[in-house]
């Protein structure tokens, strides 16, 4: 099973200023007949259900501020947020759908306001 | 509006039984796969099963095979989760959630407790 690794576990940033998440698989999610990589990103905020982010590693879900942008391939990805702002405050979580299941996610990370 | 509403969380003992079912509105639920998700308390978020359009093919973890079975009744637009011999370990809020590999629509989640 691919386990996925976000760093950091929690994070505190000032309003406007550039939020940065990672997140590691254990092996590549890189699909080579498609150049895809297999990768989501997903916002939760407290007391809610998870909202998808950004899909294919950097393909924003409809509706998704373009202040939040995905990067990275193969094994390393990063969830960008240009510009933070009061509603970003929430867990955030990298997921891979590569292969087989299960689907894993990885352990989230905290955002909020320094 | 696209909405998925789970009912039937509650509290169970140990070996104990639940059915989770999804309500679905706004699509049709014949048009896509569906997945359950769950988040144990404080924790973060776990994959459980999923099925195909058509109820043909099913998926699970490795920790509820044999215990948990997903259905379909696209008629009704609902799906469920039957889950057999729980263990502490299933207590989680259970998620409904459409799709496959990338999960686009949430439920509120339903909370399943599991504790003598």
């Amino acid at each position: 099973d691919i386990v996925m690794t976000q760093s950091p576990d929690s994070l505190a940033v000032s309003l406007g200023e550039r939020a940065t998440i990672n997140c590691k698989s254990s092996q590549s999610v890189l699909y080579s007949s498609n150049n895809k990589n297999y990768l989501a990103w997903y916002q939760q905020k407290l007391g809610q259900p998870p909202k998808l982010l950004i899909y294919w590693a950097s393909t924003r879900q409809p509706g998704v501020p373009d202040r939040f942008s995905g990067s990275g391939s193969g094994t390393d990805f990063t969830l960008t947020i240009s510009s933070l702002q009061a509603e970003d405050v929430a867990v955030y979580y990298c997921q891979q759908y590569y292969g087989s299941v299960p689907y894993s996610f990885g352990q989230g990370t905290k955002l909020e306001i320094k | 509006e696209v909405q998925l509403v789970e009912s039937g969380g509650g509290l169970v003992q140990p070996g104990g039984s639940l059915r989770l079912s999804c309500a679905a509105s706004g699509f049709s639920l014949s048009t896509y796969y569906m997945s359950w998700v769950r988040q144990a308390p404080g924790k973060g978020l776990e994959w459980v099963a999923n099925i195909k359009q058509d109820g043909s093919e099913e998926s699970y973890v490795d920790s509820v095979k044999g215990r948990f079975t997903i259905s379909r009744d696209n008629a009704k637009n609902s799906l469920f989760l039957q889950m057999n011999s729980l263990r502490a370990e299933d207590t989680a809020v259970y998620y409904c959630a459409r799709g496959l590999w990338t999960f686009d629509q949430w439920g509120q989640g339903t909370l399943v407790t599991v504790s003598s």
